[in-house]
């Protein structure tokens, strides 16, 4: 079974600041994909960024980016010019290959980020 | 498109009534999922389909949840009869056949039995 692993509950960062969030994961399995998602106050889950285990480059999407370690199993968010929209929970999640078929997204239990002014 | 749509939006109702939750996923996409969110458990898949099969139903916590998918364009999650502890943000997912384009959520409807 794999596991996805959020150890930073709460983090706070001024506006226009950079900040990092953190994920680590456990599995066996070789491809897979990792994604963030973004859930601010209204509740609605967001998909940030994606990232193919199999490809070494660094997912970015605009002002997101990721460090993906994958001999560290480790997935980290990266946040530029943080703005007061990027308040909300982020949740790291991982899903198997499968053959490249949808199967199940794995969630670690997010972080609560902050912009603050 | 509109996106994945749930609905009730908020649903409040007395223990032991039965409660269904109804989902409507892209057009066209081969999958969809049911997950609940509590503040204790996190994100936990309760079951998902694959082209209106049942794939994985081992996230379904007891008897009294049941998950239907009758066609393509709709689903439903029932609970009977509910109990305080079912209250929870339920979500609904669905995603095309590739996992790489992660899923799309909708909403989410918010449960709460009293």
């Amino acid at each position: 079974a794999q596991t996805v692993t959020q150890s930073q509950p709460e983090m706070s960062v001024q506006e226009a600041e950079t900040v990092t969030l953190s994920c680590t994961y456990d599995t066996s399995e070789n491809n897979y994909y990792l994604f963030w998602y973004k859930q601010p106050p209204s509740r609605q889950m967001i998909l940030v960024i994606r990232q193919e285990a199999y490809k070494q480059q660094n997912a970015t999407e605009n002002r997101f980016s990721v460090n993906f370690q994958k001999a560290a199993k480790s997935f980290s968010l990266k946040i530029s010019d943080s703005q007061l929209g990027d308040t909300a929970m982020y949740f790291c999640a991982f899903m198997k290959h499968g053959g490249g078929t949808a199967s199940k997204l794995t969630f670690g239990t997010g972080t609560r980020l902050q912009v603050t002014l | 498109d509109a996106g994945v749509i749930q609905s009730p939006r908020h649903e409040v109702t007395e223990m032991g009534q039965e409660v269904t939750l109804r989902c409507k996923p892209i057009s066209g996409h081969d999958y969809l999922f049911w997950y609940r969110q509590t503040m204790m458990r996190g994100l936990e898949l309760l079951i998902y389909f694959n082209n209106n099969v049942p794939i994985d139903d081992s996230g379904m916590p007891e008897d009294r949840f049941s998950a239907k998918m009758p066609n393509a364009s709709f689903s439903t999650l029932k609970i009977q009869p509910s109990e305080p502890r079912d209250s929870a943000v339920y979500f609904c997912a669905s995603s095309p056949f590739t996992g790489f384009y992660g899923y799309t959520f909708g909403s989410g409807t918010r449960l709460t039995v009293v």
